[in-house]
């Protein structure tokens, strides 16, 4: 069974960068596509981008001056950054597997939350 | 920037039918995709490519699509399918993502 776990810091200071990192256990980093969404409390779902074990990366347009993915396939792991935070980015931050096959997101980690403040 | 529509709220008492609409532009060329999130849980997967079922979802989860909506329908609804529901398609490049706003289903 395929298991992906987020980490890194839950406390970010504002204009600093958030760094998290996605570990995924039980399969393969190979033949998917990988994605960060985020949800703030309370509100819905927002897609941040994905990226694929090749390196290619698509991003949300909203953010996407402010995000870099990356992938180790070594590791099995692949990170998010996200540059200069606002109390605005303060949200459950949520790792998760894209199947190229069913084009669908069917795997997801349990979600890290990471705040915003000094 | 693309976005996609659902109502805020849909009730039906149990064993009834729950339907879920979301609109968007791009859904005649895109997928769509629908997500059950309870509370303090990570989104669960429920349809893919617009009507596909995956394993272990029960068959009264179903999807359909026409032009640029797209619906998931519940059918005899239970008490445990009290959740927020999320459609997520693309752009109409394909090139990013998008979530609706979310449907808090209530069972009555």
């Amino acid at each position: 069974q395929v298991q992906l776990q987020e980490s890194g810091p839950g406390l970010v200071k504002p204009s600093e960068t958030l760094s998290l990192t996605c570990t995924v256990s039980g399969g393969s980093i190979s033949s998917y596509y990988w994605s960060w969404i985020r949800q703030p409390a309370g509100k819905g779902l927002e897609w941040i981008g994905r990226i694929y074990t090749s390196g290619s990366t698509n991003y949300n347009p909203s953010l996407k001056s402010r995000v870099t993915m990356s992938v180790d396939t070594s590791k099995n792991q692949f990170s998010l950054k996200l540059s200069s935070v606002t109390a605005a980015d303060t949200a459950v931050y949520y790792c998760a597997r894209g199947d190229t096959v069913t084009t669908a997101i069917d795997y997801w980690g349990q979600g890290t939350l990471v705040t915003v403040s000094s | 920037s693309y976005e996609l529509t659902q109502p805020p709220s849909v009730s039906v008492s149990p064993g009834q039918t729950a339907r879920i609409t979301c609109s968007g532009d791009a859904l005649p060329k895109q997928y769509a995709y629908w997500y059950q999130q309870k509370p303090g849980q990570a989104p669960v997967l429920v349809i893919y490519k617009d009507s596909e079922r995956p394993s272990g979802i029960p068959e009264r989860f179903s999807g359909s699509s026409s032009g640029t909506t797209v619906t998931l329908t519940i059918s005899g609804v239970q008490a445990e399918d009290e959740a927020d529901y999320y459609c997520q398609s693309a752009d109409s490049s394909g090139t990013y993502e998008v979530f609706g706003g979310g449907t808090k289903l209530t069972v009555l």
